[in-house]
């Protein structure tokens, strides 16, 4: 049984463009969440999809953007990359409590 | 308010036990969680435990958790090279949706 996928694993970007970033969630979790961790630090929420609706959003500003889909897919989406935005983008797959991470994806901005 | 803290270094002797020390401050969290994470990669889900619950054990591994003082901890029996890693304790805040996590634990098992 695969976890949580997550594409790519690594993305190089320059400053004021766009990246999606794609997760699959573990089979039969239907809710899919997205955090941010910066080097050295937690991660920090981002927001959770389900049922394809946005349900929860953390401190983050309307440049991070999210989509789930009817397989229970996601993506984010980041417009306008800034130098802060470099981190480990991992996406979180639940039922009932139990939350299972993928590997992530490393973003560098530059 | 939002708060997971945790302590930043532990340094352990290969076979004694470690424990990795969380406080929280949600009172209404339902679940907590222990996460492991070794360099360049994500989060390994070791153990969770749900609110009404005092102590859970998993082979190697103790949680154990006083809600009276928000305070959760992990022991790790027999301690090995392979537990190097940060620790990350988790709440899920607010009834559900969003994990709150300390800033990690580094776990340092010398020989």
């Amino acid at each position: 049984d695969a976890g949580v996928t997550q594409s790519p694993t690594h993305l190089i970007k320059t400053r004021g463009q766009q990246v999606t970033l794609r997760c699959s969630p573990k089979s039969g979790h239907d809710t899919v969440s997205w955090y941010q961790q910066a080097l050295g630090q937690g991660p920090q929420f981002i927001f959770q999809y389900y049922e394809e609706e946005e349900r929860q959003r953390g401190n983050f500003p309307d440049r991070f953007s999210g989509h789930q889909f009817p397989n229970y897919s996601s993506e984010l989406n980041v417009n306008a990359l800034l130098l802060g935005d470099s981190a480990l983008y991992l996406c979180a797959s639940s039922l009932t409590g139990s939350y299972t991470f993928g590997s992530g994806t490393r973003l560098t901005v530059v | 308010g939002e708060d997971v803290e945790q302590s930043l270094f532990l340094s352990v002797r290969e076979g004694d036990s470690s424990v990795i020390n969380c406080t929280y401050t949600d009172s209404s969290s339902t679940y907590l969680y222990w996460y492991k994470q070794e360099p360049g990669a994500g989060l390994q889900l070791l153990t969770y435990i749900f609110s009404n619950m005092d102590m859970k054990q998993d082979q190697r591994l103790t949680v154990l958790l006083n809600k009276k003082d928000k305070h959760l901890s992990l022991r790790i029996a027999d301690t090995q090279t392979g537990d190097s890693a940060i620790y990350f304790c988790a709440e899920l805040y607010n009834q559900g949706g969003k994990l709150i996590f300390g800033q990690g634990t580094e776990l340092s098992v010398k020989p």
